[in-house]
């Protein structure tokens, strides 16, 4: 187990709701980054959240935004959702600072469906 | 944007070792390599990482060639339990993303 865990663990939306997704980082990371992952493809980067500012953002538009907080944990928001947005999100923390250690550790996902 | 070019599957015995390879031929001095595996519908899971040191530790081995464009997992005895995507990654060590591609889908059989 790598400590990061994320909830809730399924979540199913309609077309044009929003989403609030939540992950609690690994004791001692300052780093969060969030994935998306469609069905039988890898992981897709959509943002990376250090000392509470976005730090990287991936080919996502803007309806999807996360915030980070004091302790580390994270969200990520989706707003007007579509049917493609269903995936696997995954959320991995990470401790920043050691420049090639920065390993990314990942929770379990929250899989979402979008009808 | 992935770098790194998989095998799209592969099987392998119980028991016995599991060589995964990977090409990064275009990899640069400073880019470390990753290997990830994910078992169904999990998260990744990290494996190991190297720059050009092999490197191993109580999950597996990484061993980088001399010329760094290409690299091998190695399981060495392969359990039921190791039946995954395996990723191999290409990252820039202050690098914020893992840039996934498609992987090679391991199948260990009894």
């Amino acid at each position: 187990e790598t400590g990061v865990t994320q909830s809730p663990t399924h979540l199913i939306k309609t077309r044009g709701q929003q989403v609030t997704l939540r992950c609690s980082s690994q004791s001692g990371h300052n780093t969060v980054s969030w994935y998306q992952q469609a069905l039988g493809q890898g992981p897709q980067f959509i943002f990376q959240y250090y000392r509470e500012e976005e730090n990287g953002r991936g080919n996502f538009p803007p309806r999807f935004s996360g915030l980070q907080f004091p302790n580390y944990s994270s969200e990520l928001n989706v707003n007007a959702l579509e049917l493609d947005d269903s995936a696997l999100y995954l959320c991995a923390s990470s401790l920043a600072g050691l420049a090639g250690q920065e390993t990314q550790y990942f929770g379990p996902g929250t899989r979402l469906l979008v009808l | 944007d992935a770098k790194t070019t998989q095998p799209t599957s592969m099987d392998c015995a119980e028991g016995r070792a599991a060589n995964l390879p990977c090409n990064h031929s275009t990899i640069s001095g400073n880019e470390y390599v990753y290997w990830y595996r994910q078992i169904h519908s999990q998260g990744p899971q990290y494996i190991i990482h190297g720059l050009k040191n092999n490197e191993t530790n109580e999950m597996a081995s990484l061993i980088i060639t001399e010329d760094r464009k290409s690299s091998t997992l190695i399981l060495p005895h392969a359990t039921l339990r190791d039946t995954a995507v395996y990723y191999c990654i290409v990252r820039v060590g202050v690098d914020y993303k893992l840039s996934f591609g498609a992987g090679t889908t391991v199948t260990v059989r009894a």
